[in-house]
Protein backbone atom coordinates (compact mmCIF):
# COMPACT_ATOMS: atom_id res chain seq x y z
CA UNK A 1 0.00 0.00 0.00
CA UNK A 2 1.18 3.61 -0.84
CA UNK A 3 1.69 6.31 2.35
CA UNK A 4 2.30 9.65 1.97
CA UNK A 5 4.16 11.48 4.60
CA UNK A 6 3.94 15.20 5.17
CA UNK A 7 6.43 16.01 8.07
CA UNK A 8 5.86 19.43 9.03
CA UNK A 9 2.03 19.89 10.56
CA UNK A 10 2.66 23.79 10.87
CA UNK A 11 5.07 26.13 8.93
CA UNK A 12 4.30 30.05 8.31
CA UNK A 13 6.26 32.31 6.42
CA UNK A 14 6.02 36.06 5.92
CA UNK A 15 3.79 37.55 2.98
CA UNK A 16 5.72 38.29 -0.41
CA UNK A 17 9.00 35.63 1.02
CA UNK A 18 8.99 31.83 -0.54
CA UNK A 19 7.98 28.75 1.70
CA UNK A 20 8.60 25.26 0.73
CA UNK A 21 6.24 22.58 2.22
CA UNK A 22 7.91 18.53 2.16
CA UNK A 23 6.46 15.04 1.24
CA UNK A 24 7.41 11.67 0.85
CA UNK A 25 5.63 8.78 0.05
CA UNK A 26 6.17 4.99 -0.50
CA UNK A 27 5.51 3.06 -3.20
CA UNK A 28 6.90 0.60 -5.54
CA UNK A 29 5.42 1.88 -8.58
CA UNK A 30 6.73 3.51 -11.36
CA UNK A 31 3.86 4.98 -13.29
CA UNK A 32 1.84 7.18 -10.92
CA UNK A 33 0.53 11.26 -10.37
CA UNK A 34 1.10 13.71 -7.45
CA UNK A 35 -0.80 16.43 -6.28
CA UNK A 36 -1.27 19.07 -4.02
CA UNK A 37 -4.58 20.41 -3.05
CA UNK A 38 -5.27 23.06 -0.65
CA UNK A 39 -8.01 23.66 1.83
CA UNK A 40 -8.49 27.36 3.13
CA UNK A 41 -10.37 28.36 6.48
CA UNK A 42 -13.75 27.46 4.09
CA UNK A 43 -12.96 23.81 3.67
CA UNK A 44 -13.12 23.55 0.19
CA UNK A 45 -10.54 21.50 -1.33
CA UNK A 46 -9.05 23.05 -3.93
CA UNK A 47 -5.83 21.60 -6.96
CA UNK A 48 -2.90 23.93 -6.68
CA UNK A 49 -0.65 21.32 -8.73
CA UNK A 50 -0.47 17.79 -10.52
CA UNK A 51 3.03 15.72 -11.54
CA UNK A 52 2.82 12.82 -13.86
CA UNK A 53 5.72 10.64 -12.78
CA UNK A 54 6.87 9.94 -16.31
CA UNK A 55 7.86 13.50 -16.28
CA UNK A 56 10.88 14.77 -16.07
CA UNK A 57 10.39 18.46 -15.66
CA UNK A 58 8.95 20.14 -12.44
CA UNK A 59 5.20 21.16 -12.88
CA UNK A 60 4.24 24.75 -12.30
CA UNK A 61 1.38 26.87 -12.02
CA UNK A 62 1.54 30.37 -11.76
CA UNK A 63 3.18 31.22 -8.14
CA UNK A 64 3.04 27.48 -6.92
CA UNK A 65 5.82 24.75 -8.64
CA UNK A 66 7.16 21.34 -7.53
CA UNK A 67 10.37 19.87 -7.10
CA UNK A 68 9.84 16.11 -8.24
CA UNK A 69 12.43 13.60 -7.14
CA UNK A 70 11.39 10.51 -7.88
CA UNK A 71 14.22 8.91 -6.65
CA UNK A 72 14.00 10.17 -3.70
CA UNK A 73 10.30 9.81 -3.52
CA UNK A 74 9.66 13.73 -2.45
CA UNK A 75 7.49 16.27 -3.93
CA UNK A 76 8.21 19.48 -2.37
CA UNK A 77 5.24 22.51 -3.24
CA UNK A 78 7.01 25.88 -3.25
CA UNK A 79 5.44 28.97 -3.15
CA UNK A 80 6.71 31.97 -4.31
CA UNK A 81 5.61 35.44 -2.96
CA UNK A 82 3.32 33.99 -0.67
CA UNK A 83 -0.02 36.31 -0.53
CA UNK A 84 -2.60 36.17 2.59
CA UNK A 85 -4.54 34.41 0.30
CA UNK A 86 -2.41 31.21 0.37
CA UNK A 87 -3.35 30.68 4.43
CA UNK A 88 -4.40 27.16 4.62
CA UNK A 89 -3.77 23.27 5.18
CA UNK A 90 -2.35 21.65 2.15
CA UNK A 91 -2.09 18.54 0.88
CA UNK A 92 -0.09 16.29 -0.47
CA UNK A 93 -1.59 13.01 -2.63
CA UNK A 94 -0.76 10.13 -4.41
CA UNK A 95 -2.65 8.36 -7.15
CA UNK A 96 -1.78 4.76 -9.01
CA UNK A 97 -3.98 4.33 -11.96
CA UNK A 98 -5.95 1.07 -11.68
CA UNK A 99 -7.18 -0.12 -14.98
CA UNK A 100 -10.09 -2.11 -13.75
CA UNK A 101 -11.06 -0.81 -9.90
CA UNK A 102 -10.21 2.60 -10.79
CA UNK A 103 -7.78 5.07 -9.89
CA UNK A 104 -7.52 5.90 -5.88
CA UNK A 105 -5.92 8.88 -3.64
CA UNK A 106 -3.57 8.62 -0.97
CA UNK A 107 -3.73 11.46 0.92
CA UNK A 108 -0.78 12.51 3.99
CA UNK A 109 -2.07 14.64 7.19
CA UNK A 110 -1.32 17.98 6.19
CA UNK A 111 0.21 21.10 6.81
CA UNK A 112 -1.41 23.90 8.15
CA UNK A 113 0.62 27.00 6.16
CA UNK A 114 -0.27 30.81 7.85
CA UNK A 115 1.29 33.54 5.79
CA UNK A 116 1.90 36.46 8.07
CA UNK A 117 1.26 39.93 6.94
CA UNK B 1 -22.18 27.22 -13.14
CA UNK B 2 -20.80 23.87 -13.22
CA UNK B 3 -19.47 22.55 -10.39
CA UNK B 4 -19.98 20.19 -7.18
CA UNK B 5 -22.60 21.07 -4.67
CA UNK B 6 -23.16 19.00 -1.37
CA UNK B 7 -26.21 19.70 0.71
CA UNK B 8 -26.55 20.89 3.85
CA UNK B 9 -23.47 22.16 4.90
CA UNK B 10 -24.15 21.08 8.71
CA UNK B 11 -26.14 17.98 10.18
CA UNK B 12 -26.83 17.01 12.94
CA UNK B 13 -27.96 13.56 14.12
CA UNK B 14 -29.59 12.04 17.17
CA UNK B 15 -27.39 8.75 18.41
CA UNK B 16 -29.06 5.84 16.46
CA UNK B 17 -30.66 7.51 13.33
CA UNK B 18 -29.44 7.11 9.44
CA UNK B 19 -28.80 10.36 7.79
CA UNK B 20 -28.36 11.28 4.01
CA UNK B 21 -25.48 13.47 2.66
CA UNK B 22 -26.44 14.70 -0.47
CA UNK B 23 -23.63 15.14 -4.08
CA UNK B 24 -24.72 16.59 -7.16
CA UNK B 25 -22.36 17.49 -9.83
CA UNK B 26 -22.97 18.74 -13.18
CA UNK B 27 -19.84 18.89 -14.90
CA UNK B 28 -20.75 15.37 -16.96
CA UNK B 29 -18.36 13.34 -15.02
CA UNK B 30 -18.72 9.72 -14.50
CA UNK B 31 -16.36 9.20 -11.53
CA UNK B 32 -17.49 10.40 -8.07
CA UNK B 33 -16.04 9.70 -4.15
CA UNK B 34 -16.62 10.15 -0.86
CA UNK B 35 -14.13 11.31 1.87
CA UNK B 36 -14.20 11.64 5.56
CA UNK B 37 -11.87 13.96 7.42
CA UNK B 38 -11.19 13.95 10.87
CA UNK B 39 -9.33 16.75 12.69
CA UNK B 40 -5.19 16.34 12.18
CA UNK B 41 -5.83 13.67 9.40
CA UNK B 42 -5.87 13.38 5.81
CA UNK B 43 -8.77 12.55 3.60
CA UNK B 44 -9.73 9.07 3.86
CA UNK B 45 -11.54 7.01 0.99
CA UNK B 46 -15.46 5.80 2.06
CA UNK B 47 -16.82 4.67 -1.21
CA UNK B 48 -16.18 5.55 -4.79
CA UNK B 49 -18.12 4.93 -8.37
CA UNK B 50 -17.09 4.36 -11.57
CA UNK B 51 -20.11 4.62 -13.32
CA UNK B 52 -23.67 4.94 -13.21
CA UNK B 53 -25.29 1.62 -10.84
CA UNK B 54 -21.61 0.80 -10.05
CA UNK B 55 -20.04 1.25 -6.54
CA UNK B 56 -17.03 0.24 -4.79
CA UNK B 57 -16.01 0.60 -1.03
CA UNK B 58 -13.13 2.22 0.00
CA UNK B 59 -10.56 1.83 2.84
CA UNK B 60 -13.29 2.67 5.22
CA UNK B 61 -16.64 1.79 4.43
CA UNK B 62 -18.29 0.12 7.48
CA UNK B 63 -21.65 2.20 8.66
CA UNK B 64 -21.70 3.82 5.32
CA UNK B 65 -23.91 3.25 2.60
CA UNK B 66 -24.12 4.76 -1.70
CA UNK B 67 -26.41 4.45 -4.42
CA UNK B 68 -25.64 5.80 -8.06
CA UNK B 69 -28.38 5.49 -9.43
CA UNK B 70 -27.91 8.69 -11.41
CA UNK B 71 -24.47 10.09 -13.31
CA UNK B 72 -25.14 13.27 -11.17
CA UNK B 73 -26.08 11.83 -8.14
CA UNK B 74 -23.98 10.02 -5.42
CA UNK B 75 -25.46 10.05 -2.13
CA UNK B 76 -23.91 8.82 0.96
CA UNK B 77 -25.70 7.22 3.63
CA UNK B 78 -24.12 7.09 7.19
CA UNK B 79 -26.44 4.19 9.05
CA UNK B 80 -26.90 3.38 13.02
CA UNK B 81 -23.91 1.15 12.19
CA UNK B 82 -21.27 3.77 12.15
CA UNK B 83 -19.56 4.30 15.12
CA UNK B 84 -18.07 7.57 14.93
CA UNK B 85 -19.96 9.65 12.69
CA UNK B 86 -19.17 13.21 13.40
CA UNK B 87 -16.54 14.11 10.59
CA UNK B 88 -16.36 16.45 7.78
CA UNK B 89 -17.83 14.64 4.65
CA UNK B 90 -16.34 15.78 1.06
CA UNK B 91 -17.72 14.67 -2.13
CA UNK B 92 -15.61 14.47 -4.95
CA UNK B 93 -16.02 13.43 -9.32
CA UNK B 94 -13.71 13.23 -11.85
CA UNK B 95 -14.15 12.76 -15.41
CA UNK B 96 -13.31 9.35 -15.70
CA UNK B 97 -11.95 6.55 -12.73
CA UNK B 98 -8.49 6.50 -14.46
CA UNK B 99 -5.79 9.40 -13.93
CA UNK B 100 -7.92 12.18 -14.15
CA UNK B 101 -7.98 14.70 -11.32
CA UNK B 102 -10.56 15.44 -8.77
CA UNK B 103 -12.36 17.93 -8.04
CA UNK B 104 -14.56 18.28 -5.18
CA UNK B 105 -17.33 19.73 -3.09
CA UNK B 106 -17.43 21.98 -0.22
CA UNK B 107 -18.39 19.59 1.99
CA UNK B 108 -20.76 18.57 4.52
CA UNK B 109 -19.81 18.91 8.65
CA UNK B 110 -22.16 15.95 10.69
CA UNK B 111 -22.19 16.37 14.48
CA UNK B 112 -24.26 12.98 16.27
CA UNK B 113 -25.34 14.95 19.15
Amino acid sequence: AQTVTQSQPEMSVQEAETVTLSCTYDTSENNYYLFWYKQPPSRQMILVIRQEAYKQQNATENRFSVNFQKAAKSFSLKISDSQLGDTAMYFCAFMKPRETSGSRLTFGEGTQLTVNP
Amino acid sequence: DGGITQSPKYLFRKEGQNVTLSCEQNLNHDAMYWYRQDPGQGLRLIYYSQIVNDFQKGDIAEGYSVSREKKESFPLTVTSAQKNPTAFYLCASSIDAGISTQYFGPGTRLTVL
